[in-house]
């Protein structure tokens, strides 16, 4: 298996213009997890999905924030409009059915807003 | 609530010479403990977990950590260091009755020293 696979894995852009960050998650796992990875603030869970469905989006920052799965082998995180602040490293994860199993972690997407 | 602490930002330990990081948890019902490791521009790695059963888990790379429900604590320990150990690590706890996701620690910083 591949693993996860995210996309792009870097993205600069300027303020102000969206950005969709992709993730294609194990074959057959059913959970997907969104994180931020920032200096300041560590590992950030943002959303994550249980059967294509939006379980817990508690840790999104705000409404410029939106994650979609529309099917079970992929999902999108969008930032529209993007800010500096939202410079941070995103990594997607999967995990298969019971919530003992662990998490794989894809490579992450580098985001730079400029 | 659950959480987890990793006390130390970083540990720095001598090539050869035996290294723990340390983490305690708080959760209110049996915890399901990870330990995660994140090389360079990489994403977060599995190592090691503890469900049920023996108190110290064997994991990848020759880690091990030890459960210890008095203490709230998961340390995790390897008899001898190597310098590619150098890296980042996390602890992550999650309640069996509690949510689907998994809490993070703010990660310990391994440095080997040859």
């Amino acid at each position: 298996d591949a693993g996860v696979i995210q996309s792009p894995r870097h993205e600069v852009t300027e303020m102000g213009q969206e950005v969709t960050l992709r993730c294609k998650p194990i074959s057959g796992h059913n959970s997907l997890f969104w994180y931020r990875q920032t200096m300041m603030r560590g590992l950030e869970l943002l959303i994550y999905f249980n059967n294509n469905v939006p379980i817990d989006d508690s840790g999104m920052p705000e409404d410029r924030f939106s994650a979609k799965m529309p099917n079970a082998s992929f999902s999108t995180l969008k930032i529209q409009p993007s800010e500096p602040r939202d410079s941070a490293v995103y990594f997607c994860a999967s995990r298969y059915s019971t919530v003992y199993n662990e998490q794989f972690f894809g490579p992450g997407t580098r985001l730079t807003v400029l | 609530a659950q959480s987890v602490a990793q006390p130390e930002d970083q540990v720095n330990v001598a090539e050869g010479n035996p290294l723990t990081v340390k983490c305690t948890y708080s959760v209110s019902g049996n915890p399901y403990l990870f330990w995660y490791v994140q090389y360079p521009n990489r994403g977060l790695q599995f190592l090691l977990k503890y469900i049920t059963g023996d108190n110290l888990v064997k994991g990848s790379y020759g880690f091990e950590a030890e459960f210890n429900k008095s203490q709230t604590s998961f340390h995790l320990k390897k008899p001898s260091a190597l310098v590619s150990d150098s890296a980042l690590y996390f602890c992550a706890v999650r309640d069996e009755a509690g949510a689907n996701n998994l809490f993070f620690g703010t990660g310990t910083r391994l440095t080997v020293i040859p």
